[in-house]
């Protein structure tokens, strides 16, 4: 099974809303990733996580909490965004979190905030 | 800071012809990876050349790297309409991070 799922696929919230953005993967990685990517850009790196510890936390607002329950599961808490944080948010993992090792991603999920 | 550039940024073929698209960085790396995207999905990791190799290919797909000019390409042969999607170069940014560059977009028409 070489493949990261997340959901929901497509979420709405308002501004004042907490939501959770999830994503799972079974390959054995010890390396999983959060980014955001707006229209026609690149994706950009939030969080690292590597052997179910944050690693890197590239200066991210607060109001995206990420957690990993255990190496399989990895949550993106949401809380009072902003309108600019609306964004296709992908998940990915790797067998480690060296840059050597190709990332697997996720569909993402398309975030709109209202 | 290190980042990848694409070029060109958009790029439009006929079915079954080549399509070439660089891509510069600015700092020594050990390897650099490419990824495609279709359309408002997920990234599909594509190959990945390490600094001592030239040439690398899988498939369709052939990387070179020039590290004395910090500069990859990708050349994909006979493009189908399947190929339609964006490519992005990834030089790592340190140990743990990937960067994507802005990415070069690639329609093949049928």
């Amino acid at each position: 099974d070489t493949e990261v799922t997340q959901t929901p696929k497509h979420l709405v919230m308002g501004m004042t809303n907490k939501k959770s953005l999830k994503c799972e993967q079974h390959m054995g990685h010890r390396a999983m990733y959060w980014y955001k990517q707006k229209a026609k850009k690149p994706p950009e790196l939030m969080f690292v996580y590597s052997y179910e510890k944050l690693s890197i936390n590239e200066s991210v607002p607060s109001r995206f909490s990420p957690e990993c329950p255990n190496s399989s599961l990895l949550n993106l808490h949401l809380h009072a965004l902003q309108p600019e944080d609306s964004a296709l948010y992908l998940c990915a993992s790797s067998q480690g979190a060296l840059r050597e090792y190709e990332q697997y991603f996720g569909p993402g999920t398309r975030l709109t905030v209202t | 800071s290190q980042q990848g550039e694409e070029d060109p940024q958009a790029l439009s073929i006929q079915e079954g012809e080549n399509a070439t698209m660089n891509c510069s960085y600015k700092t020594s790396i050990n390897n650099l990876q490419w990824y495609r995207q279709n359309s408002g999905r997920g990234l599909v990791h594509l190959i990945l050349i390490r600094s001592n190799e030239r040439e690398k290919h899988s498939g369709r797909l052939r990387v070179t790297l020039d590290t004395s000019k910090k500069s990859s390409s990708l050349l994909i042969t006979a493009s189908r309409a399947a190929d339609t999607a964006s490519y992005f170069c990834a030089p790592p940014r340190s140990n743990y991070k990937l960067t994507f560059g802005k990415g070069t977009l690639l329609t093949v028409n049928p």
